[in-house]
């Protein structure tokens, strides 16, 4: 049982805005930062945002991540058909001594 | 840039040792700044960290609590690349496995393709 938790699906129109969130405990996103991946299907994950909020080079802006205590969360604004996709939160777990992963969330554009 | 490329067996035998290898190009294996990992992904486990090998003056091993009985991961500077072994593997060990790296500050940025690995008689 994953000790980082995400609601299995969200869904949107092209345009609208959708968000994810990204439950965890005081060992792991209470303390440490969180990064966010988007996986294709087929493919292996990608990293969408590092260090809570911060985009690697070539990830669109539409793009997002904030954190607030426990929780995280991922925004993404403006959707696009290409971003049907799971997406996985992820950070560091102090007392497990290992990074922990979110349980995923498939994001479907209708 | 940094690219990392796996290469497997495809088949274990149940109660054999898996054994995975991952070519590092782009950076060192053996730079004090880095941690090289093995994440397993499966239907029924989902996104699973394995453990990782760094150095630090010397090398060290940080493993998952669920693996660490039968887990080792293992550096060859020689070659540049680090490998994954499984011991006694059962049918619950088939996944997708895929090494991770770093990409320059952030970890956990660069994934390989991933190869998969199935356990079965």
């Amino acid at each position: 049982q994953s000790v980082v938790t995400q609601p299995p699906s969200a869904s949107g129109t092209p345009g609208q805005r959708v968000t994810i969130s990204c439950s965890g405990g005081s060992s792991n996103i209470g303390r440490n930062s969180v990064n966010w991946y988007q996986q294709l299907p087929g493919t292996a994950p990608k990293l969408l945002i590092y260090s809570n909020n911060q985009r690697p080079s070539g990830v669109p802006d539409r793009f997002s991540g904030s954190k607030s205590g426990t929780s995280a969360s991922l925004a993404i604004g403006g959707l696009q058909s290409e971003d049907e996709a799971d997406y996985y939160c992820a950070a560091w777990d102090d007392s497990l001594y290992g990074y922990v992963f979110g349980t995923g969330t498939k994001v479907t554009v209708l | 840039q940094v690219q990392l490329q796996e290469s497997g067996p495809g088949l274990v035998k149940p109660s054999q040792t898996l054994s995975v290898t991952c070519a590092i190009s782009g950076d060192s294996v053996s730079s004090n700044s880095a941690a090289w990992n093995w994440i397993r992904q499966s239907p029924s486990r989902g996104l699973e960290w394995l453990g990782r090998t760094y150095y630090r003056s010397k090398w060290n091993n940080d493993y998952a609590a669920s693996v660490r009985s039968r887990i080792s991961i293992n550096p060859d500077t020689s070659k540049n690349q680090f490998s994954l072994q499984l011991n006694s593997v059962t049918p619950e060990d088939t996944a997708v496995y895929y090494c991770v790296g770093r990409d320059g500050g952030i970890l956990l940025a660069i994934w390989g393709q991933g190869t998969t690995v199935t356990v079965s008689s």
